[in-house]
């Protein structure tokens, strides 16, 4: 119930393509969902982050799309860029005062030029 | 810039000794630090919760003897990999959120390599 899986494992886009990654969680409890960019040898970087009580929210080229009945959340990256390609990872955590991140497997994103 | 810093970025050890490894808040205070272990290709997993002025939290299936935990001042944690193995490399990353209701940042992780 503490799992938080991620799809798909990697992806490959054309540059100025739509790049779209699925998470889903099973713990009600979860109110937190953060989406994290991994380069090569760094540690991660929060990109955006979503509460359930919103479907979707946008910065920039970055959309999260929630949905609370499916337990499912999505990472959408529009007009993907070549500096894009990194390891993108989903997490979850519950509890305003909690920080015990629940990460998902990571999607490995190759954007072509 | 960086308000999560680590150090050191890479180390290489011997089997058997110890290797500590420094995590730094630089313009907040943190009374709560974590410890994530990352092999290579792998999500990140969490070690352990380290509290200031009190005993670390250790996630199951963690040893708390192999992996010290030190959280002796609001800006600074440090986590010893003890009698270090082979199967202790890995990469370390350590994270701070600012204040209770916010996202917590990462440090740029350390690259353990025992030889």
């Amino acid at each position: 119930q503490q799992q938080v899986k991620q799809s798909p494992q990697s992806l490959i886009v054309q540059k100025g393509g739509i790049s779209i990654i699925n998470c889903a969680y099973e713990n009600t409890a979860f109110d937190y969902f953060p989406w994290y960019q991994q380069f090569p040898g760094k540690g991660p970087a929060l990109l955006i982050a979503i509460r359930p009580d919103v479907s979707e929210k946008k910065e920039g080229r970055f959309t999260i799309s929630f949905n609370k009945s499916a337990k499912q959340f999505s990472l959408h990256i529009m007009d993907s860029q070549p500096g894009d390609s990194a390891t993108y990872f989903c997490a979850a955590s519950m509890g305003l005062s909690s920080y015990k991140l629940i990460f998902g497997s990571g999607t490995r994103l190759l954007v072509r030029p | 810039g960086a308000v999560v810093s680590q150090h050191p970025s890479r180390v290489i050890c011997k089997s058997g000794t110890s290797v500590k490894i420094e995590c730094r808040s630089l313009d907040f205070q943190a009374t709560t630090m974590f410890w994530y272990r990352q092999f290579p290709k792998q999500s990140l997993m969490l070690m352990a919760t380290s509290n200031e002025g009190s005993k670390a939290t250790y996630e199951q299936g963690v040893e708390k003897d192999k992996f010290l935990i030190n959280h002796a001042s609001l800006t600074l944690s440090t986590l010893t990999v003890t009698s270090a193995h082979p199967e202790d490399s890995s990469f370390y990353i350590c994270s701070a959120p600012r204040t209770r209701n916010t996202e917590a940042f990462f440090g740029q992780g350390t690259r353990l390599t025992v030889v």
